[in-house]
């Protein structure tokens, strides 16, 4: 089964605002990732954090990992039309040959 | 090349018949994933390959679904006796160790069965 439900699924907002997108899993896991996918294809790595951490940051986007609560947020701050895309979590469980995706949040920044 | 490389990038077929389709990871990386993606969907694993090591089908839905990959670099997913179900966006992906670290994706098939 997968791991990783995005919540909301989708979200539309104005160019400069923020965009916060939620991720829940349900084991222990090594690390968690988000991905951006633009058009349906190919996918593009954008940040990890370990388990052993509780916040990271990369240029515009800041992503928490709540370990307690089997939850990570990702927040695109001051966001352009080119952040026009899905994004998906996908944990990582030790042992475990797979990243386990989740179904996405669609993000739709309007200029 | 520099990325990861998907052959075709688009494939229609028919029902019953047979695909193939080809990955070509990022030189050096151990690990190769194929995923599928169903539209509107998440990812759903399908195998890995690390290095020499059997591979990890467990993912594989039937035993229409095979997949090797030969001197530890080129993929070929098989389909046989495709089925409508099986129309779906199919991703590879590598990576450069062993961990679960950073995939590099590739931009995929198409996979259209009429």
């Amino acid at each position: 089964s997968q791991q990783g439900e995005e919540d909301p699924q989708a979200l539309s907002i104005q160019e400069g605002e923020n965009a916060t997108m939620n991720c829940s899993y349900k084991t222990s896991i090594n690390n968690l990732q988000w991905y951006r996918q633009n058009s349906g294809r190919g996918l593009v790595h954008l940040i990890l954090i370990r388990s052993n951490e509780r916040e990271k940051h990369s240029g515009r986007l800041r992503v928490t990992l709540d370990t307690s609560k089997k939850s990570s947020s990702l927040l695109i701050t001051a966001s352009r039309a080119a952040d026009t895309a899905s994004y998906f979590c996908a944990t990582d469980r030790y042992g475990n040959n797979r990243l386990a995706f989740g179904k996405g949040n669609q993000v739709v920044v309007i200029p | 090349g520099a990325g990861v490389s998907q052959s075709p990038s688009n494939k229609v077929t028919e029902k019953g018949k047979d695909v193939e389709l080809r990955c070509d990871p990022i030189s050096g990386h151990t690990a190769l994933y194929w995923y599928r993606q169903s539209l509107g969907q998440g990812l759903e694993f399908l195998i890995y390959f690390q290095g020499n090591s059997a591979p990890d089908k467990s993912g594989l839905p039937s035993d229409r679904f095979s997949a090797e990959r030969t001197g530890g670099s080129v993929s070929t997913l098989t389909i046989q006796r495709t089925q409508q179900e099986d129309s779906a966006v199919y991703l590879c992906a590598s990576s450069p160790g062993t961990a679960n670290e950073k995939l590099f994706f590739g931009s995929g098939t198409q996979l259209s069965v009429l």
